[in-house]
């Protein structure tokens, strides 16, 4: 398997765009999670799917953010309209079953809001 | 909700000296308890965990000891080398229902000097 697949892998973008992350996590896996890393905030989950449906969404940290999960092999994490203090690294990752289990990370994706 | 202390929040230690770091959890219900390691510029990757009803697991030069009662739970790496080299994050798993959620310490810098 080629593991979790994040893209793009990098992001500049400009203040009051819109941002669409996208994620592929590891076939068979039931759990995805999206996590934010900031140096200040460390590492955050924002939001957890488990069989596609939203079982947390309480990390999201406000209307802007938004996401998805369609099938078991698509997510997407968006952002409208994005802000400077939105620049971080997204992470997604997935699991076999939810927050028990190894979460396998993607390569994340490099946000930078200007 | 949880909440992960982890202490310190670097370290240094010389190759071939012992490196320990350690988190406290709030959650008494908590029953997992992994460690990730990441490396610079990289995502982060599972290198041992601990399930709530063992107090003990090594794999290598690697251990980690977990206290219930006292709520805490420590990495123990021995004989470190350069490529130890890295952030170690803990994290503890709170189960409500079917919602299990992944709460990750803020990480610790270790740094091992040749």
């Amino acid at each position: 398997d080629a593991g979790v697949i994040q893209s793009p892998r990098h992001e500049v973008t400009e203040m009051g765009q819109e941002v669409t992350l996208r994620c592929k996590p590891i076939s068979g896996h039931n759990s995805l999670f999206w996590y934010r890393q900031t140096m200040m905030r460390g590492l955050e989950l924002l939001i957890y799917f488990n069989n596609n449906v939203p079982i947390d969404d309480s990390g999201m940290p406000e209307d802007r953010f938004s996401a998805k999960m369609p099938n078991a092999s698509f997510s997407t994490l968006k952002i409208q309209p994005s802000e400077p203090r939105d620049s971080a690294v997204y992470f997604c990752a997935s699991s076999l079953s939810g927050g028990v289990d190894e979460q396998f990370f993607g390569p994340g994706t490099r946000l930078t809001v200007l | 909700g949880e909440n992960v202390e982890q202490h310190p929040s670097t370290l240094s230690v010389q190759e071939g000296d012992s490196a320990v770091i350690k988190c406290t959890y709030s959650d008494s219900a908590s029953n997992y308890f992994p460690w990730y390691k990441q490396e610079l510029g990289k995502r982060p990757q599972l290198i041992i965990d601990i399930r709530s009803n063992v107090g003990e697991k090594k794999d290598q030069r690697i251990a980690v000891t977990l206290n219930k009662t006292a709520k805490h739970f420590s990495l123990h790496i021995t004989e470190t080398q350069p490529e130890d080299s890295a952030v170690y994050f803990c994290a503890a798993s709170t189960s409500g229902g079917s919602n299990y959620k992944l709460t990750f310490g803020k990480g610790t810098l270790l740094t091992v000097n040749p």
